[in-house]
């Protein structure tokens, strides 16, 4: 079955450093997503991406937070002056088309910030 | 935007007994519930879902239902499982343009052997 990957698994970074988390969405998918869930709590989604641009993004999305994605296979996220409170899981997930599609969702990225 | 609410926050049951878990949601919009199981550390795995134009889906064990007037709709697992202890969500969106998932607090399910 084809799977959406991430890297890392898990990162910990200084507080105000960049961070750049990684994805391979499924090859042929169209919209892609990035969310995010702190440690016992619920999935909380961050961004939506379709057709080389941001489709929607959640309040959570602000400055300090952009995708990219710089080729036909990767999808980027990058915060640029983390915090403590970025700390979470970061999962990526893909979709193939609007209608009739699963949400694949990758193993995700755990960040953690000292 | 949408809102999600999930019950209960924490199910046990005893092994081969049946574990209800319900959600309701506020966007009459809204035409694609999936139900996700997510095992700690792990990503959230898609484990059943259902489009509004049906009421009811069935697979082996697991079975979703909605109620589109009341805006509810539940997962219910029959002859439950150790393995089936998880923490499962459920989760809401409108299927055209890609649109995100809105997902539910969570419940975290123990079955006890």
């Amino acid at each position: 079955e084809p799977e959406v990957t991430q890297t890392p698994s898990h990162q910990v970074t200084q507080m105000g450093q960049e961070v750049i988390l990684r994805c391979v969405p499924i090859s042929n998918h169209l919209y892609f997503y990035w969310y995010r869930q702190i440690l016992g709590q619920k999935v909380e989604f961050l961004v939506s991406f379709y057709n080389n641009e941001i489709s929607e993004k959640s309040e959570i999305f602000d400055d300090q937070f952009s995708v990219e994605r710089p080729d036909g296979s990767n999808f980027t996220l990058k915060i640029r002056s983390t915090k403590l409170e970025d700390s979470a899981m970061y999962f990526c997930a893909s979709r193939g088309t609007p209608l009739g599609n699963t949400i694949y969702f990758g193993e995700g990225s755990w960040l953690t910030v000292v | 935007g949408e809102n999600v609410e999930q019950h209960p926050s924490t199910l046990s049951v005893q092994e081969g007994d049946s574990a209800v878990i319900k959600c309701t949601y506020s966007d009459s919009a809204s035409n694609y519930f999936p139900w996700y199981k997510q095992e700690l550390g792990k990503r959230p795995q898609l484990i059943i879902d259902i489009r509004s134009n049906v009421g009811e889906k069935k697979d082996q064990r697991i079975a979703v239902t909605l109620n589109k007037t009341a805006k509810h709709f539940s997962l219910h697992i029959t002859e439950t499982q150790p393995e089936d202890s998880a923490v499962y969500f459920c989760a809401a969106s409108i299927m055209e343009y890609g649109n995100k998932l809105v997902f539910g607090a969570g419940t975290i399910l123990r079955v006890k052997s």
